[in-house]
């Protein structure tokens, strides 16, 4: 069974940088197959993808989110990264990390909230 | 506000129907597939259709899901109490970004 797991902190401030690690189980990060996605949800609101990274290390971004992401691979560790930086209150919100597969994303972590504020 | 337009809400009775539409453009939906997904209270999205039509394994045959030229419709037949919850349609661009809808709750009288 596929298991991903987001972990980092849950309060940032602004101006600084997010920082969000999955851990996947159950799959290999450097499989042929899969991407890895970071897709977000603001408190009461829907869904934004972020970005994401294939297995050979090659992450694609949403533009709206202006050159402040890099997603990277840690794959002796099977683990993935979100770097979001210059964070503002706008950038709260509930970041999950999912499995992405031929155009969608079947399997999700739980999420994890990330409070921009001082 | 999200690129793909679906309705706020939605309602049926226990047993009902139910039908959600998600709007987009040719640049979207138009040119890729469709994928809703099911949303509850403090959970995560679950995949609940991929591909404009297909049911991953464990999705009840209850829910379906088509598309035509540049909208996508999710339909849940025979209505439960544990449907309610909010549904989202996803799509790419050709920009090569994943878009969303806005999300639609879904209440079971």
């Amino acid at each position: 069974q596929v298991q991903l797991r987001e972990s980092g902190p849950g309060l940032v401030k602004p101006s600084q940088t997010l920082f969000l690690t999955c851990s996947v189980s159950g799959d290999s990060i450097a499989s042929d197959y899969h991407y890895w996605s970071w897709i977000r949800q603001s408190p009461g609101k829907g869904l934004e993808w972020i970005g994401y990274i294939s297995p050979e290390g090659r992450a694609y971004y949403n533009p709206s989110l202006k050159g402040r992401v890099d997603i990277s691979l840690e794959t002796s560790k099977n683990q993935f990264s979100l770097r979001l930086s210059s964070v503002t209150a706008a950038d709260t919100a509930v970041y999950y990390c999912a499995r992405h597969w031929s155009g969608y994303n079947d399997y999700w972590g739980q999420g994890t909230l990330v409070t921009v504020s001082s | 506000q999200s690129v793909l337009t679906q309705p706020p809400s939605a309602s049926g009775t226990p047993g009902q129907r139910v039908t959600i539409s998600c709007s987009g453009r040719s640049s979207n939906i138009g040119s890729n597939t469709v994928n809703w997904y099911q949303q509850f209270p403090g959970t995560a999205p679950k995949l609940l259709i991929y591909s404009n039509n297909q049911r991953p394994t464990g999705v009840p045959d209850r829910f379906s899901g088509s598309k035509s030229g540049t909208s996508a419709s999710l339909a849940i037949s025979g209505l439960q109490s544990e449907d309610e919850g909010d549904y989202y349609c996803a799509t790419w661009d050709d920009s090569l970004v994943e878009v969303f809808g806005g999300g639609t709750k879904l209440t079971v009288l």
